[in-house]
């Protein structure tokens, strides 16, 4: 089935650590897309990515940072620099188009707590 | 700058109890108005796009339609199967990642 696989579903960090996010898509999608959702809150927008190796920032990047080295994965990695990061994040693709409208679907989610 | 607004932010329907969801937006040269189911602990699940005023497109009891400023999420005849929170989308400056709103809980009770 095709899709999007986040892992791992709970996260717990420590303090002082830097921990990382898998996102892996099988829908042969260009763009991938990371997403902070807390309570209340909307869905922001960390980091995007349109193609391999290029990446943009969205509202929230600071204190996060990502790879795209291949066309499938797009891992996130929350570091010691993100004060705040317990939430529920959200990894998303879609196809690339650049007249813009491009529905995004969405992995299961990581729910990050901190010890 | 570009926002969306979901109202309310959250209802309560006795199953049976048709309503509407409120979705506005501020966006210039929208392109495409975007629906999302999300059950808790669970990712968005995609139910419609709209791209123009007047479109309406429907999926089992729900029907979602635009205007120039506004979208709707009719819901008729709900089920308890029906409570999530509905989230409604628009694309940001970029083209590429979406502007959300904050969603509206639903709850249908039997």
């Amino acid at each position: 089935d095709g899709g999007i696989t986040q892992s791992p579903k709970y996260l717990f960090r420590k303090e002082g650590q830097n921990v990382t996010l898998s996102c892996e898509q099988n829908l042969n999608h260009d763009a991938m897309y990371w997403y902070r959702q807390d309570p209340g809150q909307g869905l922001r927008l960390i980091y995007y990515s349109q193609i391999v190796n290029d990446f943009q920032k969205g509202d929230i990047a600071e204190g996060y940072s990502v790879s795209r080295e291949k066309k499938e994965s797009f891992p996130l990695t929350v570091t010691s620099a993100q004060k705040n990061p317990t939430a529920f994040y959200l990894c998303a693709s879609s196809i690339a188009r650049t007249s813009g409208g491009n529905i995004q679907y969405f992995g299961a989610g990581t729910r990050l707590s901190v010890l | 700058e570009d926002q969306v607004t979901q109202s309310p932010e959250a209802l309560r329907l006795q199953e049976g109890e048709s309503s509407s969801l409120n979705c506005s937006y501020t966006v210039s040269g929208l392109r495409g108005l975007f629906w999302y189911r999300q059950d808790p602990g669970k990712g968005p699940e995609f139910l419609f796009t709209l791209y123009s005023a007047g479109e309406e497109k429907e999926k089992e009891r729900l029907k979602a339609t635009l205007t120039k400023k506004e979208s709707f999420l009719h819901i008729t005849a709900p089920k308890p199967e029906d409570s999530a929170t509905y989230l409604c989308a628009a694309p940001s400056n970029s083209g590429y990642a979406l502007n959300f709103g904050k969603g509206t809980s639903l709850l249908v009770t039997p």
